[in-house]
């Protein structure tokens, strides 16, 4: 079975460009999360999807992170306009349905907003 | 704010000694509890877990130790190999929210 898979693996940008990460979550898994670690920083909850519905979206950093998952698959998180402190690496989980579950993590993007 | 920290950015161990590595949560309302190894390169992986109504609970030369008395949440790993070496995670959970994670320890297996 294939675990998340996240593209791209690195992605260096400007800032003021725009960046879109993709995730997509081990079949069948209902819950999507996405996170991210800054350097020197803990890694940080950004928001939940259950199917295709936003189910907590309360740390994302600023209206120009958009998070889209739509038909409940694969889940998209849109950085527009990329400032210097969006760097870092981005991580995407997934889990089965219930709060309980292991949420199991992909590799991360790295980004680099330069 | 509440936040879950841990005790030693780096712990260096002899291969084949035992390691134990401590954490601290704040939130009494977490119910569940998650340690994640993080490789080089690759995500946290899943290591073990434990909800709140446990103490113990043991997995393949692994433990965790949970003391609600003093927040207090430990990861136990016997006879320590070289692939061991990684950054460890804990993590809690409130209800159905996200993973509030730890800054992570590094652990160093030396030969």
């Amino acid at each position: 079975e294939a675990g998340v898979t996240q593209f791209p693996s690195h992605s260096v940008i400007e800032k003021g460009q725009t960046v879109t990460l993709r995730c997509d979550p081990i079949s069948g898994h209902d819950n999507l999360y996405w996170y991210r670690r800054v350097m020197g920083k803990e890694i940080k909850f950004l928001l939940h999807f259950v199917k295709e519905s936003k189910q907590d979206e309360s740390g994302m950093p600023n209206n120009r992170f958009l998070a889209e998952r739509t038909g409940g698959t694969y889940s998209t998180l849109k950085v527009q306009p990329a400032e210097l402190e969006d760097s870092g690496v981005y991580f995407c989980a997934s889990s089965q349905r219930g709060a309980k579950n292991i949420q199991y993590f992909g590799a991360g993007t790295r980004l680099s907003v330069l | 704010g509440e936040s879950v920290g841990l005790h030693l950015p780096t712990l260096s161990v002899q291969e084949g000694d035992n390691s134990i590595i401590n954490c601290a949560y704040s939130n009494s309302a977490s119910d569940y509890f998650i340690w994640y190894k993080q490789e080089s390169g690759k995500g946290p992986q899943f290591i073990i877990d434990i909800r709140s109504n446990m103490d113990k609970r043991q997995g393949q030369r692994v433990t965790v130790l949970l003391n609600k008395t003093v927040k207090h949440l430990s990861l136990q790993i016997a006879a320590t190999q070289p692939g061991d070496s990684a950054v460890y995670f804990c993590a809690e959970k409130t209800g159905a929210d996200g993973l509030t994670f730890g800054k992570g320890t590094h652990l160093i297996i030396q030969p």
